[in-house]
């Protein structure tokens, strides 16, 4: 199974800072890689996928990159309501496994 | 708009079974798979099993193999899920998922609110 690893854990940063997020994957997913935003008692939201789309109705600071085995979460200027865990997940096969994610707080 | 509410939670003990169902509305239920992901307290994501939109194809976690059986009623756009055998480690929010076509693959678009399953005596 391909294990994906987050880096770092915890991202401690104010309002209006760039946040860059972390995921590697233990073997080549292609593009096939999502991001996750989930806020503490709420279910998780889709933000990216097929690596860098965005999807539909996610604001235009948030940007995806990268292919094969690295990838990066983007969030260009952070708002207040950013502040929560971010999960990346792959398609490549089963099981479409999760990385452990970052908490990104203020 | 799409919806999706799960139910079917609640405290069972260890061995002990439950169904999970997700009522969906909003969308046309047969056209899209659909997943279970699951979330143990102060844990991160775990993915439990997927359903094909004709529920011809089936998948699962090895930790869940052969204990849980995902299934759907297209006739009621109700997605289950039978858990068998519980044991303390399967306690978790469990969220059901619409699964969308990217053109290469597939991601959850939609989730619902989750519903809390604890095993304990």
């Amino acid at each position: 199974e391909i294990v994906l690893t987050q880096s770092p854990a915890t991202l401690s940063l104010s309002p209006g800072e760039r946040a860059t997020l972390s995921c590697r994957a233990s073997q080549s997913v292609s593009i096939f890689l999502a991001w996750y935003q989930q806020k503490l008692g709420q279910p998780p939201r889709l933000l990216i996928y097929d690596a860098s789309k965005r999807a539909t109705g996610i604001p235009a600071r948030f940007s995806g990159s990268g292919s094969g085995t690295d990838f990066t979460l983007t969030i260009s200027s952070l708002e207040p309501e950013d502040f929560a865990v971010y999960y990346c997940q792959h398609r490549n096969n089963w099981p479409p496994l999760f990385g452990q994610g970052t908490k990104v707080e203020i | 708009e799409v919806q999706l509410l799960e139910s079917g939670g609640g405290l069972v003990q260890p061995g002990g079974s439950l169904r999970l169902s997700c009522a969906a509305s909003g969308f046309i239920f047969s056209s899209y798979g659909m997943t279970w992901v699951r979330q143990a307290p102060g844990k991160g994501l775990e993915w439990v099993s997927d359903i094909s939109g004709s529920a011809d194809t089936t998948h699962y976690a090895d930790s869940v193999k052969g204990r849980f059986t995902v299934s759907r009623d297209n006739s009621k756009n109700t997605l289950y899920m039978q858990l068998n055998i519980l044991r303390a480690e399967d306690t978790a929010v469990y969220y059901c998922a619409r699964e969308m076509y990217s053109g290469y693959e597939y991601y959850y678009d939609y989730w619902g609110q989750g519903t809390l399953v604890t095993v304990s005596s």
